[in-house]
């Protein structure tokens, strides 16, 4: 069974522009949510998407944003790029709520 | 607000030592808690889940315990190897997230 894809892996951005991050979660795995990794505030959670809805969305202002198509896959994007944006984000994927959860390699993004 | 700590923050050993590392929490009223491993710059692997009824869980040199009452729970790992060599993190399931605690980046040298 594949394992939790994230593309791209690395992304250089500047400041001011926009990214979009994908996310393709475990086959038969209906749950994706997003977490930011950074060096000061360790694993933060972003949001979360079960069958195409939004159930839970952490403390990041409006310029994160998600969505999850009907085969699972989920995309982020993340506008007017701050550096304090650069991180690693990490994806990961659940059959349902409270089960085991398993994690993308993560997409490294700098913000120059 | 749930927080979770880990301790040691660090921890450098011999080959061949037996490890405990300490996951603790502020709020018992938890569904489940998960342990991690995150080698550099690489995702997140999973270890062990354990059930919010269950007291422990095995997989094969790991052993985790949860004892909500104290608000704690142990990653104990045997016989210690440099492969095992990573950040060990903790996390509790509370509804749709995880919350993550802050860590424990193990050295195990030859």
């Amino acid at each position: 069974k594949a394992g939790v894809t994230q593309t791209p892996r690395y992304l250089i951005k500047t400041r001011g522009q926009q990214v979009t991050l994908s996310c393709s979660p475990i086959s038969g795995h209906r749950s994706v949510s997003w977490y930011q990794q950074t060096p000061g505030q360790g694993l933060q959670f972003l949001f979360e998407y079960f069958s195409e809805t939004q159930r839970n969305k952490g403390n990041f202002p409006g310029r994160f944003s998600g969505r999850q198509f009907s085969n699972s896959r989920s995309e982020m994007n993340v506008s007017t790029l701050e550096l304090g944006d650069s991180a690693l984000y990490l994806c990961a994927s659940r059959e349902q709520m409270n089960t085991e959860a398993f994690f993308g390699q993560g997409t490294r993004l700098t913000v120059v | 607000k749930q927080e979770v700590t880990q301790i040691p923050a660090a921890l450098s050993v011999p080959e061949g030592e037996n490890l405990v590392l300490n996951c603790s929490f502020t709020d018992s009223a938890i569904y489940n808690l998960q342990w991690f491993r995150q080698d550099p710059g690489k995702g997140l692997t999973s270890l062990l889940l354990i059930q919010s009824s269950q007291r422990e869980q095995t997989s094969g040199r790991l052993n985790a315990s949860l004892d909500k009452s104290s608000g704690r729970s142990t990653l104990y790992i045997a016989a210690s190897q440099p492969g095992d060599s990573a950040t060990y993190l903790c996390a509790l399931y509370n509804t749709d997230k995880l919350i993550f605690g802050t860590g424990t980046r193990l050295q195990v040298f030859p």
